[in-house]
């Protein structure tokens, strides 16, 4: 089983519509994070979290949000979805001190 | 100007040829510096990693830093095709709290040819 887990794999929404992608993971980690991925900008943080208590937006937090569960999970949310967010996500953790992040297999989102 | 400018590619040589991929930054505050391999509709996978400068090798992967230059490489060699895949480099600072974010380059896709 995978450390980093995502889901779903795939969606397709319509625009204006509600979705939220899932994290869980299993390695312990407290530190959580969502990226997107679009071609030719590579990974940009959208949020990321150091416990459950402590959220804090990243790069591009405009029309996200995000919940921290638990330890284990950490789920984002497009209240309204639109096109240009079509791009894949993905959810990550890191080591205790931050050296590297861990990754999920990814959500490949589109907005229509 | 991004933080991390790599080159995107694509890249493409013979199987057992010696593959270089690079980066560059402007951020002279980054000390810890990773490569990533990304297969296709996979997750960035962490392949090599290393603080500060100097070299770093694990099998036919060599990670090199130059500081003074601002300038990283990833060396294969004797490449397969298992090793075509997106590479991203990324990077982060020595800082406390929120500043220790990863910076990532937009990643080389490199295809090896049977």
């Amino acid at each position: 089983d995978a450390d980093v887990t995502q889901t779903p794999r795939n969606r397709i929404t319509k625009t204006g519509k509600r979705i939220m992608l899932e994290c869980s993971q299993t390695k312990g980690h407290d530190r959580m994070y969502w990226y997107r991925q679009d071609p030719g900008l590579g990974l940009r943080l959208i949020y990321y979290s150091f416990d459950v208590k402590d959220i804090n937006k990243g790069e591009i937090s405009d029309g996200y949000s995000v919940s921290r569960q638990a330890q284990a999970k950490f789920s984002l949310s497009l209240e309204s979805a639109i096109p240009n967010q079509t791009a894949l996500y993905f959810c990550a953790t890191s080591d205790p001190r931050d050296r590297v992040a861990f990754f999920g297999q990814g959500t490949r989102l589109t907005v229509v | 100007q991004k933080e991390v400018e790599q080159d995107p590619g694509p890249l493409s040589v013979p199987e057992g040829a010696i593959v270089s991929l690079n980066c560059t930054y402007s951020n002279s505050a980054f000390q810890y510096f990773m490569w990533y391999r990304q297969y296709s509709r996979k997750g960035p996978e962490l392949l090599m990693y290393t603080y500060s400068s100097g070299n770093k090798e694990d099998g036919r992967f060599t990670a090199q830093v130059d500081k003074s230059s601002k300038y990283i490489s990833l060396f294969i060699r004797d490449s397969q095709p298992s090793d075509s895949a997106t590479y991203l480099c990324a990077m982060r600072p020595i800082s406390s709290g929120s500043a220790r974010q990863l910076t990532f380059g937009s990643g080389t896709q490199l295809t090896v040819l049977p």
